[in-house]
């Protein structure tokens, strides 16, 4: 099984400012049929069932601001929100779908500093 | 507007049954995966299941594996997790998911979720 690590498992940023996330995969999941990284990220606010925010490790979905923004290829990849908002308190989950079983990275909670 | 409304959670026992369901509407059901996926209390998520569009291709977690059958019914747009044996550790909020795309590898990326359903397995 690919294994998703996450870190920091929690991090408060001030408003305004920046907030990395670091995701690493035991085992790259960059496909070669494709040549794209079958990475996810994923935001879950209290209560809130998860919501997309960028898949193929970099493409942004449709409503998501581009405060947003994830990068990475193989087995390291980021998701950076470049202002924290107060509406980005949440939980945020990588995720692989490279290869079954599917896995999600454990989870980092951002706050507000 | 897409939806999922999952239903048929609650209290079961160690070892018993039950039946989620996932009514879907505002699209084609019969042309995009479908994902299960959980959550324990206070806890991360986890992969469950998957099926395609057609219903003729279906994966599952190592820890349901054999005990869950996932299943759909595109007559009444309803997804479907059979769970028996149930465990303590199977205790969770219960998601259904949508693909974003028809064929994999887009269509094990979920863009809409519902609120989801709690099963609680406790003697």
């Amino acid at each position: 099984d690919i294994v998703m690590t996450q870190s920091p498992d929690s991090l408060a940023v001030s408003l305004g400012e920046r907030a990395t996330i670091n995701c690493k995969s035991s085992q790259s999941v960059l496909s070669s049929s494709n040549n794209k990284n079958h990475l996810t990220w994923y935001q879950q606010k209290p209560g809130q069932p998860p919501k997309l925010l960028i898949y193929w490790a970099s493409t942004r979905e449709s409503g998501v601001p581009d405060r947003f923004s994830g990068s990475g290829s193989g087995t390291d990849f980021t998701l950076t929100i470049s202002s924290l908002q107060a509406e980005d308190v949440a939980v945020y989950y990588c995720h692989q779908h490279y290869t079954f079983p599917l896995t999600f990275g454990q989870g980092t909670k951002v706050e507000i500093k | 507007e897409v939806q999922l409304l999952e239903s048929g959670g609650g209290l079961v026992q160690p070892g018993g049954s039950l039946r989620l369901s996932c009514a879907a509407s505002g699209f084609t059901f019969s042309s995009y995966a479908m994902t299960w996926v959980r959550q324990a209390p206070g806890k991360g998520l986890e992969w469950v299941s998957i099926i395609s569009g057609s219903g003729g291709s279906t994966f599952y977690a190592d820890s349901v594996k054999g005990r869950f059958t996932i299943s759909r019914d595109s007559s009444k747009n309803t997804l479907y997790l059979q769970m028996s044996s149930l465990r303590v550790e199977d205790t969770a909020l219960y998601y259904c998911a949508k693909g974003i795309a028809e064929v994999a590898p887009g269509s094990r990326i979920l863009d809409y979720w519902g609120q989801g359903i709690l099963v609680t397995v406790s003697s």
